[in-house]
């Protein structure tokens, strides 16, 4: 079945890097697009980026530009999003979700979510 | 800070209708399609209505979505308690390069 599984949770000091995974099964890869939406504890959802699975295009949210990179392994169908200079407000659980067939503005397809703890 | 507003609550007793709005803007909703997802507790987002009324396979069709103009509308008739959950819109921005924005979430309880 398509399904998107992450990588697990993470405990990061403040200023480190880290990099969750994401990777897609049951579905052409490079066909799709994923999006990366962070949700800090008790808080809403929050747009990180999106990756083409064509091409690679990239497009991130203003706040985290300079501080986000994704990337797409097309020989895994594996999707990454590095986020770098980590502060104690980057603290959520980071989901990727791929877009539905017909419509590049939604998303049908969701990982169970990574939990990224930035604490000192 | 979203630009799409919701209520923060909304709440109705088993069989009852509830209605979320989501009030955007030109750069959003009156030039994109409206999305909504639904979030229960501890679990990631489920897709439940996209281009503004259509409902993925396998979504009940207790839930419906429309939009007009800079707003859109979801409702949940017959409500059920595994309809517990929070719900958000969503879309893409043109505004700062082209981004996606959630709504701020609403929390539907069921009595």
């Amino acid at each position: 079945q398509v399904q998107l599984v992450q990588s697990g949770a993470e405990v990061k000091r403040p200023g480190a890097s880290v990099r969750v995974s994401c990777k897609a099964s049951g579905y052409t890869f490079t066909s799709y697009g994923i999006t990366w939406v962070r949700q800090a504890p008790g808080q809403g959802l929050e747009w990180v980026g999106w990756i083409s699975g064509y091409n690679g295009n990239t497009k991130y949210a203003q706040m985290l530009q300079g501080r986000v990179t994704m990337t797409t392994d097309t020989s895994t169908s594996t999707a990454n999003m590095e986020l770098r200079n980590l502060r104690s407000d980057d603290t959520a659980v980071y989901y990727c979700a791929r877009e539905t067939s017909c419509c590049p503005e939604a998303f049908d397809i969701w990982g169970q979510g990574t939990m990224i703890t930035v604490s000192s | 800070q979203s630009v799409l507003t919701q209520p923060p609550s909304a709440s109705g007793t088993p069989g009852q209708t509830v209605t979320i709005s989501c009030s955007g803007s030109n750069s959003n909703i009156g030039r994109d399609a409206a999305n909504w997802y639904q979030q229960v507790s501890g679990t990631a987002p489920k897709l439940i209505i996209y281009r503004n009324a259509q409902r993925p396979s396998g979504v009940p069709d207790r839930f419906s979505g429309s939009k007009s103009g800079t707003s859109a509308s979801l409702a949940i008739n017959g409500l059920q308690s595994e309809d517990e959950a929070d719900y958000y819109c969503a879309t893409w921005d043109d505004s700062l390069d082209g981004h996606y924005v959630f709504g701020t979430g609403t929390k539907v309880t069921v009595l």
